[in-house]
């Protein structure tokens, strides 16, 4: 079936740095791809949708300088956290489908950010 | 906007019984699908079952099935013979016809006790 592959899984980086997320679809070509934030026992919210060779759509209040999206093939999105800081750290997954109107979303396994 | 709520934080059945999970949304759109997601503690989004609006019968998928009431905005999951490998949160989803982009409820957290 579809996968998504998420990398890395886990990721500390210290208080300034940048740290980029990377998604692919592994055997499926996926057009937009979707950036969910998750708090500990809360739910996914979605921070921006990736468009390939466009630019991404945000949601509100998601700051577009400090979540950079790029998505520039139709198997690779890329979510990079600048200059991050603690509250900055959560749990990042993102998904993909075929470019079916009701296929189902396929998620990443997630990266675990720590920002110390 | 769509919402979608969930009114139990957290629900627990004993092994082998039924449980049913809540799940209501408002929308003013008629094309949309609705899905139920299964998050283990490694964190995986597992798709659990889905929904598609149009469709009056409700979907079913092995142990899995839904109470799917359109007019309600109330699409509800029952987990029959529960398992203990069922223990998860589960998200309820909605997703608007040719949009691509999930809405999630806010999660039940299921405990199967033994």
């Amino acid at each position: 079936g579809a996968v998504v592959s998420q990398h890395p899984s886990w990721v500390i980086c210290k208080s300034g740095t940048s740290v980029k997320i990377e998604c692919r679809s592994l055997d499926f070509q996926a057009t937009t791809m979707f950036w969910y934030r998750q708090f500990p026992k809360q739910s996914l919210m979605l921070m921006a949708t990736s468009n390939e060779g466009s630019k991404a759509t945000y949601e509100q209040g998601v700051e577009k300088d400090k979540f950079l999206i790029n998505h520039a093939s139709l198997t690779l999105s890329t979510l990079t956290v600048t200059s991050a800081h603690p509250e900055d750290s959560s749990f990042y997954i993102c998904s993909a489908n075929r470019d079916k109107a009701n296929s189902p979303l396929h998620f990443g396994n997630g990266t675990r950010l720590t920002v110390t | 906007a769509q919402t979608v709520t969930q009114s139990q934080p957290e629900m627990s059945v004993q092994e082998a019984e039924t449980v049913t999970l809540s799940c209501t949304y408002d929308t003013s759109e008629s094309d949309y699908y609705l899905f139920w997601y299964k998050q283990p503690p490694s964190r995986q989004m597992i798709l659990v079952i889905r929904q598609e609006a149009y469709k009056q019968q409700n979907a079913t998928e092995n142990r899995f099935s839904v109470n799917f009431q359109k007019a309600a905005k109330s699409f509800s999951l029952k987990i029959s013979d529960s398992q203990l490998g069922d223990a998860a949160m589960y998200f309820c989803a909605y997703r608007l016809g040719g949009a691509q982009k999930l809405v999630f409820g806010q999660g039940t957290r299921l405990t199967i006790n033994p």
